[in-house]
């Protein structure tokens, strides 16, 4: 159980289109997702939190503009990469948390890699 | 907000040999650090958690610490196999909702045989 998916798995794109990533929480429901970005050899960093029906929670410096994030349901988040630019070029991971039974455990999602090139 | 502090960067160690790894973490109200298994390209995978009412943790060859009042804990690694070597990630959250993981920087194992 307790299983994450995202889609898609890698993206190549040009610079200043848009570029949309799911994760889906595939056999509980989360209530709350996390967006991290990594970039090669570096550490997870926490892009926003998601909580299903509200608005997502930006960390300092991550453009919220930029960076749409939509928890529409219980089992699905959304990041939007707006008119990304090269700098964007990452690997975007989510996370989920099952507040109904797990409360601290996060499980991961095999993430996406962006190219924007 | 909580910050996570992670040493070493790289570790290289023979097989047989154990492997330790330490965080230190800065907001007092954390009381959940879990401890992740990175392979190149892949996600994170959970090897072993520990809350703030235990000091100590083991499953199998590795074991986790805890020290609340010096606010930092600790990967150990036994008989470390080629298999183990990877970017190893701790973390620390506040056990409530909502609230994220704070990852420290990673150290990356090298096991060699």
């Amino acid at each position: 159980g307790a299983v994450v998916s995202q889609h898609p798995s890698w993206v190549i794109c040009k610079s200043g289109t848009s570029v949309k990533i799911e994760c889906r929480s595939l056999d509980f429901q989360a209530t709350t997702m996390f967006w991290y970005r990594q970039f090669p050899k570096q550490s997870l960093m926490l892009m926003a939190t998601s909580n299903e029906g509200s608005k997502a929670t930006y960390e300092q410096g991550v453009e919220k503009d930029k960076f749409l994030i939509n928890h529409a349901s219980l089992t699905l988040s959304t990041l939007t990469v707006t008119s990304a630019h090269p700098e964007d070029s990452s690997f975007y991971i989510c996370s989920a948390r099952d507040l109904l039974r797990r409360t601290e455990t996060q499980y991961f999602g095999p993430g996406t890699r962006l190219l924007v090139l | 907000g909580e910050n996570v502090e992670q040493h070493p960067s790289t570790l290289s160690v023979q097989e047989g040999d154990s492997a330790v790894i330490k965080c230190t973490y800065s907001d007092s109200a954390s009381n959940y650090f879990p401890w992740y298994k990175q392979e190149l390209g892949k996600r994170p995978q959970l090897i072993i958690d520990i809350r703030s009412n235990v000091g100590e943790k083991k499953d199998q060859r590795i074991a986790v610490t805890l020290n609340k009042t010096a606010k930092h804990f600790s990967l150990h690694i036994t008989e470390t196999q080629p298999e183990d070597s990877a970017v190893y990630f701790c973390a620390a959250s506040i056990s409530q909702a909502g609230t994220a993981l704070i990852f420290g920087k990673g150290t990356t194992l090298s096991v060699s045989s």
